[in-house]
């Protein structure tokens, strides 16, 4: 069936360092890849999304692209700040005749220090 | 702005209890999700609802779980003879009516303590 794998956690760094965390997913058919993101204390929110191959999405300095050929959806950032410390959970939807059902990864903890 | 609503936001019972939680979509949402999320994991999937129909369950649901739309707009989940091991975070989501994959909206979700 689909499944989304990405890199454990916690992953730290210090204030203005370049992030990335590596999104894998198996899938048949051409599901829809999203990024979520959980604040301390807040509930699950869609951080950017990508509907087909080599689209980029992109919000807040975050980016990733759908890459068909490697099935990868890995999250970057240039310049992280210490308020995006958070849990970060790649997903995906739809695909090989599934429903819109979201399929998550384990999670990934971001710490940024100051 | 109304987002997803959840009551109770925790709930802690003893095992053999019967709980139920209700999630508010946001309205005019047609498509109601259920996920359950256990620490250190991301959130996994339940029920689906379009309007009121539930049209996929999970293997994870098992027959002490039972979930209803009735009007559909807000929907109810409830656990039978709860056991330690559904102590998790229950979370609902919408998405709106429309053709294709359409983004989730999730509400804070309810946090369960089976003791």
């Amino acid at each position: 069936g689909n499944s989304v794998t990405q890199m454990e956690g916690p992953v730290t760094l210090s204030e203005e360092a370049f992030l990335t965390i590596n999104c894998t997913y198996t899938a048949t058919g051409y599901p829809s890849l999203f990024w979520y993101v959980q604040y301390p204390g807040e509930g699950l929110q869609l951080l950017l999304k990508a509907t087909k191959a080599d689209d980029k999405g992109s919000n807040k300095g975050f980016e990733a692209t759908y890459r068909k050929e490697t099935t990868s959806f890995h999250l970057e950032k240039g310049s992280v700040q210490v308020s995006d410390s958070a849990v970060y959970f790649c997903a995906l939807s739809g695909g090989g005749g599934a429903t819109n059902k979201l399929i998550f990864g384990t999670g990934t903890l971001l710490a940024v220090q100051p | 702005d109304t987002g997803v609503s959840q009551d109770p936001r925790h709930k802690i019972t003893k095992r053999g209890q019967n709980v139920t939680f209700r999630c508010d979509p946001i309205s005019e949402h047609n498509r109601l999700y259920w996920y359950r999320q256990t620490l250190g994991q991301g959130p996994e999937f339940l029920t689906y609802f379009q309007n009121e129909a539930q049209l996929e369950k999970s293997r994870l649901l098992s027959d002490r779980f039972s979930a209803e739309r009735p009007k559909g707009s807000f929907s109810t989940l409830e656990i039978q003879r709860t056991e330690q091991g559904d102590s998790a975070m229950y979370l609902c989501a919408s998405s709106p009516r429309a053709e294709g994959i359409n983004e989730q909206f999730f509400g804070p979700g309810t946090r369960l303590t089976v003791l």
